[in-house]
């Protein structure tokens, strides 16, 4: 298994454009989750899904778009970049039942000039 | 809204000392997650606490919840270099797993 994969590892987008951080999982998870990381502040929640065609806000949803039409896959849209998301993205997913330990993507590091 | 807090956010301690490391919370949960995370590196889950006066151990450290509380403990036995890292704590709102709001973390440095 690859587990939970993330592309790109690095990226650079200007102010204003848009793009899409990619999420994969090959566990057949049914829940799904992006988190942003910045300094001092831990992990906060973007948005979540439950399963595939269900998607929900977290934390901090603004900015974001998603959408789940595979259990597979949970794409994050940014559409139109700010210097303010410039972060590290995280993918997660975990068993909607049992402990619930989510297992995490390698990252997506964003930065936007 | 759920609150986290964990202190200290750095902690730097010799080898072969102890410490413990405090996660507050400011809502009822009964599910709490111990994360261990590399400089530039995802998360690894350490521990899933599921129960008021659970309490998990592997190699050195030892985590406990007391719901009451709301406060639970990851504790460092005799610390070595290899456990330098960053900490979070997270617990989930939902009783899923799946909406989890993280403490800021803290860094862990031990000294060689």
């Amino acid at each position: 298994n690859a587990g939970v994969t993330q592309t790109p590892k690095f990226q650079v987008l200007k102010t204003g454009q848009s793009m899409t951080l990619q999420c994969a999982q090959d566990m057949n998870h049914e829940y799904m989750s992006w988190y942003r990381q910045d300094p001092g502040m831990g992990l906060r929640l973007i948005h979540y899904s439950v399963g595939a065609g269900i998607t929900d806000q977290g934390e901090v949803p603004n900015g974001y778009n998603v959408s789940r039409s595979t259990t597979e896959d949970f794409p994050l849209r940014l559409l139109s970049a700010a210097p303010s998301q410039t972060s590290v993205y995280f993918c997660a997913s975990s068993y909607r039942q049992g402990w619930g330990t989510q297992y995490f993507g390698p990252g997506t590091r964003l930065l936007v000039l | 809204e759920l609150k986290v807090e964990q202190n200290p956010l750095f902690l730097s301690m010799q080898e072969g000392k102890n410490y413990t490391i405090y996660c507050n919370y400011s809502t009822t949960s009964d599910r709490l997650y111990w994360y261990r995370q590399d400089p530039g590196k995802s998360l690894e889950s350490l521990f899933v606490l599921l129960s008021n006066g659970a309490v998990k151990q592997e190699g050195r450290l030892m985590a406990s919840l007391d719901t009451k509380a709301r406060l639970s403990t990851l504790h460092i036995t005799a610390a070595v270099h290899d456990l330098s890292a960053t900490y979070f704590c997270a617990v989930d709102s939902t009783g899923g797993g799946n909406k989890l709001t993280f403490g800021t973390g803290t860094q862990l440095k031990v000294e060689l």
